[in-house]
């Protein structure tokens, strides 16, 4: 089992929809965890740490589920510019490790 | 952002020949990391550096090496360069474990 799952998707979502990712790790001891957005043939940038108790920025939501061990990324107001992969990151504690999930593809269809 | 530098920004090469990649950071961050990413395997991890002299390797490591020599500049070194090593590939930084890490503008290598 990987360390980090995503569905690949894509999600195809029409302009205005809310849109939800799901991210499972399978290390119990992960401490942080991040979202990233990724855009063709660019470098991953940073969308988003996630925090115990959540995080919220504008129109993304992120929240974490330790009992379960995933993380979400929920988006509402679906943009044209919003279409990209998002990665998460689930760091083992105590290691150096930095692994990413395969990524999910968003597709915000006018 | 942070200052990361990735050369060369893109390079085609012939099977069997040996190729260096440099990242180099202007952060003083501890820990620096190589990916590849091909499609349908999303970011792959080769490998990572947590110090000066210190490396260990990732999830893809066969037929690459790495050396850091300085807290500034992590190499990555194909020996002999195959066409299952055409890839995109990525340096990152982070500060310390429960970081972010921040990325490079990526490499474009082509072994034919």
């Amino acid at each position: 089992r990987k360390e980090v799952e995503q569905d690949p998707g894509p999600f195809n979502v029409p302009e205005g929809a809310t849109v939800a990712f799901n991210c499972t790790y399978s290390n119990s001891a992960s401490q942080s965890f991040f979202w990233y957005r990724q855009d063709c043939r660019k470098e991953p940038k940073l969308l988003m740490s996630v925090y115990s108790s959540g995080n919220e920025d504008g129109r993304f939501t992120a929240q974490l589920n330790r009992a379960s061990q995933y993380i979400s990324l929920l988006i509402r107001d679906s943009k044209l510019s919003d279409s990209a992969t998002y990665l998460c990151v689930a760091p083992r504690k105590g290691t150096y490790k930095y692994i990413f999930g395969t990524g999910t593809r968003l597709k915000v269809l006018a | 952002d942070a200052g990361i530098t990735q050369s060369p920004r893109h390079k085609v090469t012939e099977t069997g020949t040996p190729v260096t990649l440099r990242c180099h950071q202007t952060e003083n961050h501890r820990y620096m990391y190589w990916y590849r990413q091909d499609p349908g395997h999303g970011l792959r991890l080769i490998h990572y550096s947590y110090g000066v002299k210190d490396t260990d390797k990732g999830e893809v490591s066969d037929g690459y090496s790495v050396s850091r020599s300085k807290t500034e500049d992590f190499l990555l070194t194909l020996e002999s360069a195959t066409s299952s090593q055409t890839s995109v590939y990525f340096c990152a930084t982070r500060t310390d474990m429960n970081t972010e890490a921040f990325f490079g503008q990526g490499t474009r290598l082509t072994v034919v």
